[in-house]
């Protein structure tokens, strides 16, 4: 069955530290793979995604994530996070037009 | 320009009530997706539109659940008869394509059934 795993429902993080958030995903095929962004009353936002190629993607807001085949992995990742990035996080895995989303990690960003 | 939007933002609604949600999706896109998504939740897919083509409804949770796009562009959720396990925040999202392109979502229907 397809599904995606974010093993963790809450982070906290000091402002200026680095982040990971981490995915992992099942899925019959190749995948398409996404990081969206959700912040308080706001729909999703995309941060990155991977469809091929260079397995480090980088995205919007200074994130990057790593497409890891071997671990059917795709952590998302910041040197320095910011206290504009406390909101939820989703990971999303896609074949053609369908996306199947984790249950969402909530970053808190401690001054 | 503008992105995709959904009336109405809020929606209360007692129990076995019909509700019409409202999604316009940016201009030209193709492709118009549905999702919902429970408190605490991931989005959950719905239905998926290209054009005035419904092509998938796989994920809607009853028969009292309906989607439509008439001529393509703008889309209605409707919910029929509705029941507190609907409650939820119902996503829209477009896409330029049919497949494979990248989703913009809207700020989502909140719905909540007493």
């Amino acid at each position: 069955a397809q599904s995606v795993t974010q093993p963790d429902i809450h982070i906290t993080v000091s402002e200026g530290a680095s982040l990971e958030l981490r995915c992992n995903y099942s899925y019959g095929a190749t995948p398409y793979l996404f990081w969206y962004v959700q912040s308080p009353g706001q729909g999703l936002q995309l941060l990155l995604k991977y469809f091929s190629g260079d397995t480090l993607v980088q995205g919007i807001k200074g994130f990057e994530a790593e497409f890891k085949r071997s671990q059917s992995s795709f952590n998302l990742r910041k040197p320095s996070v910011h206290w504009s990035d406390a909101a939820e996080y989703f990971c999303a895995v896609g074949s053609s037009y369908k996306l199947i989303f984790g249950s969402g990690t909530r970053l808190l960003v401690r001054p | 320009g503008a992105g995709v939007s959904q009336s109405p933002r809020y929606k209360v609604a007692k129990r076995g009530q019909d509700v019409a949600l409202r999604c316009d999706p940016i201009s030209g896109h193709v492709s118009l997706f549905w999702y919902q998504q429970a408190l605490g939740q991931g989005p959950e897919f719905l239905t998926y539109f290209q054009n005035e083509a419904q092509l998938d409804k796989s994920g809607l949770p009853s028969d009292r659940f309906f989607a439509e796009r008439p001529e393509g562009s703008v889309s209605t959720l409707k919910i029929q008869r509705t029941q507190q396990e609907d409650s939820a925040v119902y996503l829209c999202a477009s896409s330029l394509g049919p497949a494979g392109e990248t989703q913009y979502f809207g700020p989502g229907t909140r719905l909540l059934v007493l």
